[in-house]
């Protein structure tokens, strides 16, 4: 699986956008970026996924760039309990055992 | 109703014991996963396991073996415990119906050898 670099940490104004970027300059085309994130005392919880095309859930938007060598997770309206680290995950999904590689994370931290 | 539980969510224990620990997930998931995270809070795969198959992370001492009753049911036992295996253990389930690598996570089990 591709390796990504992302901020070690960021800090996001309660209510603005928070915005999460994650370089993949070596990913492959059949390498998908997943998002995660990491509560204080939780599990790892699943975001977003994308392969090319922009995605929207309930919880984020990933914007991938054309080339897909780099993309960025955007809360749009940062709470306090986004408050977690962040891992931007490249992985194909022929991957033996589908088993995911965590890299540092960025830890975002959403201040009042 | 939790998805994914663990049992304990502590577990204080001396060198060179035998322990366990349970992880039960009720999403009806056939892929299952052990996760640990050390001190420095890097999150690292140690087994994925599924009712075919089980993939063992080359990194994991042979101490640790997964062990699964029952498609609801993997748990992780660790032989000889030693002070490096002080962390975090997460367990993890998947669908192999999905297409897609949405993995969800149990609360984790606080592992502290003495």
């Amino acid at each position: 699986d591709a390796k990504t670099t992302q901020p070690t940490s960021m800090d996001c104004a309660e209510g603005r956008a928070a915005n999460l970027p994650c370089n993949h300059s070596t990913i492959s085309g059949n390498e998908y970026v997943y998002w995660y994130r990491q509560i204080h005392s939780q599990g790892p919880q699943y975001i977003i996924h994308g392969l090319k095309n922009n995605e929207t859930n309930e919880m984020a938007s990933l914007i991938i760039t054309e080339d897909r060598k780099s993309s960025t997770l955007i809360l749009p309206h940062a709470t306090l309990r986004d408050t977690a680290v962040y891992y931007c995950i490249v992985r194909s999904h022929n991957n033996a055992g589908n088993m995911l590689t965590f890299g540092g994370g960025t830890r975002l931290m959403v201040k009042p | 109703d939790t998805a994914v539980s663990q049992t304990p969510k502590y577990l204080v224990t001396q060198m060179g014991n035998d322990k366990s620990i349970k992880c039960e997930q009720n999403l009806g998931h056939d892929t299952m996963y052990w996760y640990k995270q050390d001190s420095k809070k890097f999150l690292k795969i140690m087994f994925s396991y599924n009712n075919k198959e089980l993939i063992i992370n080359e990194t994991v001492p042979n101490r640790f073996s997964p062990k699964s009753p029952d498609k609801a049911h993997l748990n992780l036992h660790i032989n000889s415990l030693e002070l490096g295996d002080s962390a975090v253990y997460f367990c993890a389930t998947r669908t192999s119906g999905s297409s897609y690598n949405e993995q969800f996570f149990g609360p984790g089990t606080r592992l502290t050898v003495l």
